[in-house]
């Protein structure tokens, strides 16, 4: 079945390092990939989406492009903030459903 | 305009009590989605309702599991004789159409079940 698998953390940086979290995906037919995050105590938060190959999306400074040759969807963020400190969950929809596929979560922790 | 609301925020229940948690969406939102966030796991898809259609509840993962929504807005997931493997954060999503590929899904705050 379509499974979605992120590095594991936690991932410790110092404010204003380069970031990448990596994720890849398995699915059957064209999905939509998402990297949702979740500040603490907060609820997910849609970060950015791409819905074909070749797509990036971007957000708040975070990018991530759908590479469909290596099923990936990495994100990266060139200089991270303290206020970056969050979980962020890479997930994919297949076309014709409506069920989120999520990974299990990388927690970013930045240092001032 | 205000998001996904949940209720409660916190819930402690013991072994083998029936919980009940409630979910607000967005208004005007057709689609709604229950999702379960166990401890080291990643997200779990348990249940789908889309207008009057019959939900999806190919998620939920026994039989005491169960969910209804009311009008179409308010939906309420019910675990009878509750488990400590129950113990998770209960999401609610809500979207506005349900069927769009690729359609964004927004969460409420989830509520956090601990069975004692």
């Amino acid at each position: 079945g379509d499974s979605v698998t992120q590095m594991e953390g936690p991932v410790t940086l110092s404010e204003e390092a380069f970031l990448t979290i990596n994720c890849t995906y398995t699915a059957t037919g064209y999905p939509s990939l998402f990297w949702y995050v979740q500040y603490p105590g907060e609820g997910l938060q849609l970060l950015l989406k791409a819905t074909k190959a070749d797509d990036k999306g971007s957000n708040k400074g975070f990018e991530a492009t759908y590479r469909k040759e290596t099923t990936s969807f990495h994100l990266e963020k060139g200089s991270v903030q303290v206020s970056d400190s969050a979980v962020y969950f890479c997930a994919l929809i297949t076309s014709g459903t409506y069920k989120y596929i999520f990974g299990t979560g990388t927690r970013l922790k930045v240092l001032a | 305009g205000a998001g996904v609301s949940q209720s409660p925020s916190n819930k402690v229940t013991e072994k083998g009590k029936d919980v009940e948690l409630r979910c607000d969406p967005i208004s005007g939102h057709t689609a709604l989605y229950w999702y379960r966030q166990s401890l080291g796991q990643g997200l779990e898809f348990l249940i789908y309702f889309q207008g009057n259609s019959a939900p999806d509840k190919s998620g939920l993962p026994s039989d005491r599991f169960s969910a209804e929504r009311t009008g179409g807005s308010v939906s309420t997931l019910t675990i009878q004789r509750t488990q400590q493997e129950d113990s998770a954060v209960y999401l609610c999503a809500s979207s506005p159409g349900g069927t769009s590929l690729g359609e964004t899904q927004y969460f409420g705050p989830g509520t956090r079940l601990l069975v004692l």
